[in-house]
């Protein structure tokens, strides 16, 4: 039972344009929510994170919306730059951010 | 700077011998850490969670025998996997979180080939 989905496999946008990332969860004991990026071979790095009594936070480029009705978040990342492209995981967490639960990740291609 | 360092980034091992991953918090004391696999172009799946001076809490379906983890000190997790086969090459990684308010740090990753 996935309990955090990451429907689109992969994205494909144009520098400059924006980029929507899109994750589901299953779990309602889910409250705090986290976008890594991952280069191959290389371990997950912190984008931005959201707690669950806000529906929003904005950090620079990145921004992350949190629909809790829905148990839908996404990642907007505007402008989108070629160095973007990457592997994007959103990640879900009951307890604070400790055990987290992945999603199966978006491959973002930013041309150029 | 990387918060948390994993090692070594890459191994062959030969299929029956045993192979050791270290992961260590740089800079903060982790009572506990996190140990990941991931398959290729699949997510990562928490293997276990580590602790400092007690036993591991392996996740389900995780082999506690074959993926050894000992959290010696309260920098220091190690992830042996045991008699390994060519089934267990994967990508591991660690993490843990300072003690403060901040999200989980993971280290780089050990890419683990079993021939």
């Amino acid at each position: 039972d996935q309990q955090v989905k990451q429907n689109s496999p992969s994205l494909s946008v144009q520098e400059g344009r924006i980029s929507i990332l899109n994750c589901d969860y299953t779990n309602s004991m889910f409250d705090y929510f986290l976008w890594y990026k991952k280069y191959p071979a290389e371990g997950p790095t912190f984008l931005i994170s959201i707690s669950s009594i806000k529906d929003k936070n904005e950090d620079g480029r990145f921004t992350v919306f949190l629909n809790k009705s829905a148990k839908h978040l996404s990642l907007h990342i505007v402008p989108s730059q070629p160095g973007d492209s990457a592997v994007y995981f959103c990640a879900a967490s009951a307890n604070a951010g400790n055990m987290l639960t992945f999603g199966g990740g978006t491959r973002l291609m930013v041309k150029p | 700077g990387a918060v948390v360092s994993q090692h070594p980034s890459w191994v062959i091992c030969k299929s029956g011998t045993s192979v050791k991953i270290e992961c260590r918090s740089l800079d903060f004391q982790a009572t506990t850490m996190f140990w990941y696999r991931q398959f290729p172009k699949q997510s990562l799946m928490l293997m276990a969670t580590s602790n400092e001076g007690s036993k591991a809490t392996y996740e389900q379906g995780v082999e506690k025998d074959k993926f050894l983890i000992n959290h010696a000190s309260l920098t220091l997790s190690t992830l042996t996997v045991t008699s390994a086969h060519p089934e267990d090459s994967s990508f591991y990684i660690c993490s843990a979180k300072r003690p403060t308010n901040s999200p989980l740090h993971f280290g780089n990753g050990t890419r683990l080939t079993v021939t």
